[in-house]
């Protein structure tokens, strides 16, 4: 089946740090996507990305669709302590393939900030 | 506009008993999916129900069951509960009308088998 590899699994950074993730697949998606989720709490859709290439900004979170369709990283500038959770790279395969309306989810980055 | 909700936020049940969970998607959704998420690890697919079918189940045995009803909403059922059951259940939902599937998620039912 389809399978996410979502590195690192684990970041303590400064508060103020820059921070990069990304996830990768051995197949192609049409869709990717970033949520993040705070304890307890459902993951909050943070970035949507719908074309090979496409770059996109949402504050400080930037995050890239890669052009093989088989990879995407997000980027958080200029890091603040509610920036702290985990992160979840989904992505969502092409409609001809069996299931696809499903999001197959990376393990998650868990984010930790030192004030 | 409210977001996806899910009740109750946590049930205790004990090995055996059968458990009920439920959701409530966004207005003009009318795809619902539900996802286990095991303390610390990922989330895991279960099923996605649209337009009141089931459209596709994840690797789960078949005491995961679910049905969606007129409305919209959705429920989980879980029978025959085992102590590794215990988990974060997410509920999502999404317009299918569309060619894209963003999903947003409901807080979560807290399910712990004691």
């Amino acid at each position: 089946g389809q399978q996410l590899n979502q590195s690192p699994q684990s970041m303590f950074i400064q508060e103020g740090e820059d921070v990069s993730m990304n996830c990768t697949s051995s197949s192609i998606f049409n869709t990717w996507l970033w949520y993040k989720q705070d304890p307890g709490e459902g993951p909050v859709l943070l970035i949507a990305l719908y074309k090979a290439g496409e770059l996109t900004s949402n504050g400080r979170l930037t995050a890239q669709f890669g052009i093989t369709r088989k990879d995407s990283f997000l980027n958080i500038s200029a890091s603040i302590p509610s920036d702290v959770g985990i992160y979840f790279c989904a992505g969502q395969a092409p409609k001809l393939i069996q299931g696809a309306q499903k999001l197959v989810f990376g393990q998650g980055t868990r984010l930790t900030i030192n004030p | 506009e409210a977001g996806v909700t899910q009740s109750p936020t946590h049930l205790i049940k004990t090995r055996g008993q059968q458990a009920t969970l439920r959701c409530s998607p966004i207005s003009g959704h009318t795809s619902v999916y539900w996802y286990q998420q095991a303390l610390g690890l990922g989330l895991q697919f279960l099923l996605w129900y649209d337009e009141g079918e089931e459209r596709n189940r994840g690797n789960f045995p078949p005491r995961f069951s679910g049905r969606q009803f007129p409305n919209y909403s959705s429920e989980l059922n879980v029978n025959a509960l085992e102590l590794e059951d215990s988990a974060l259940y997410l509920c999502a939902s999404s317009f299918r009308g569309g060619s894209y599937n963003e999903q947003f998620f409901g807080p979560g039912t807290r399910l712990t088998v004691l």
